[in-house]
């Protein structure tokens, strides 16, 4: 049974790194079919996609041009998991954040699974 | 990149159809044949509903299909269900190794 369970703090202050962890039940980390992805939700910005990482003999990392200067995506094999990190957080970072999985269709992918989303708040 | 431009909402009554439109550019819905909606009920987890433009998941009913022209996709849902009522969005390869989703639709069961 597939699961994705997503954990950190509920809050963030400005300026400081929103790290967020998803913990893979039911898949591998380092699976060569799957990529692991994060991505919000706003109302400000709509739904983003954050960006994934994924082995295919190495590790690979994508990100959106706009969020390349202060994200991390990470890959745990040690505990099955991918964590999120993204620095100088501002009000605008305020978002439901998920982490989801997407196969791999060709050279392209599509979300196939998802976890529950979970609301990050960037706020003094 | 900026995201696909999706209707606001549509409504409709159970039984009928609506389509979702999904508008991009010539550099991500038009460029390539990889699109795919994705339904968010409120407090579950999104959902695949469509990918590659028209393929149906296992386990989605075939009321659901999609279809592209252009630089438009498009989410059709047939036979209109109380359980269909929900937030929509579109996602599309936009080049470089990136995504780009939708602004996103609420279907209204009237």
């Amino acid at each position: 049974q597939e699961q994705l369970q997503l954990s950190g703090p509920g809050l963030v202050r400005p300026s400081e790194t929103l790290s967020l962890t998803c913990d893979i039940s039911g898949d591998s980390v380092s699976s060569n079919s799957a990529a692991w992805n994060w991505i919000r939700l706003s109302p400000s910005r709509g739904l983003e996609w954050l960006g994934r990482t994924y082995y295919r003999s190495n590790w690979h990392n994508d990100y959106p041009l706009s969020m390349k200067s202060r994200i991390m995506i990470q890959a745990d094999t040690s505990k099955n998991q991918f964590s999120l990190h993204l620095s100088s957080a501002t009000p605008e970072d305020t978002a439901i954040y998920y982490c989801a999985r997407a196969r791999q269709l060709g050279i392209r992918f599509y979300f196939d699974f998802w976890g529950q989303g979970s609301l990050v708040t960037v706020s003094s | 990149q900026s995201a696909l431009t999706q209707p606001r909402s549509v409504s409709g009554s159970p039984g009928q159809s609506v389509t979702i439109s999904c508008t991009g550019t010539s550099s991500d819905v038009g460029g390539y044949d990889y699109v795919s909606w994705y339904q968010f009920h409120p407090g579950k987890a999104p959902k695949l509903i469509i990918y590659g433009v028209t393929e149906r998941p296992s386990g989605v009913p075939d009321r659901f299909s999609g279809s592209k022209s252009g630089n438009t996709a498009s989410l059709t849902i047939s036979g209109l269900q109380d359980e269909d009522e929900a937030d929509y969005y579109c996602c599309s390869y936009a080049g470089s190794y990136t995504e780009v989703f939708g602004t996103g639709t609420r279907v209204a069961v009237l």
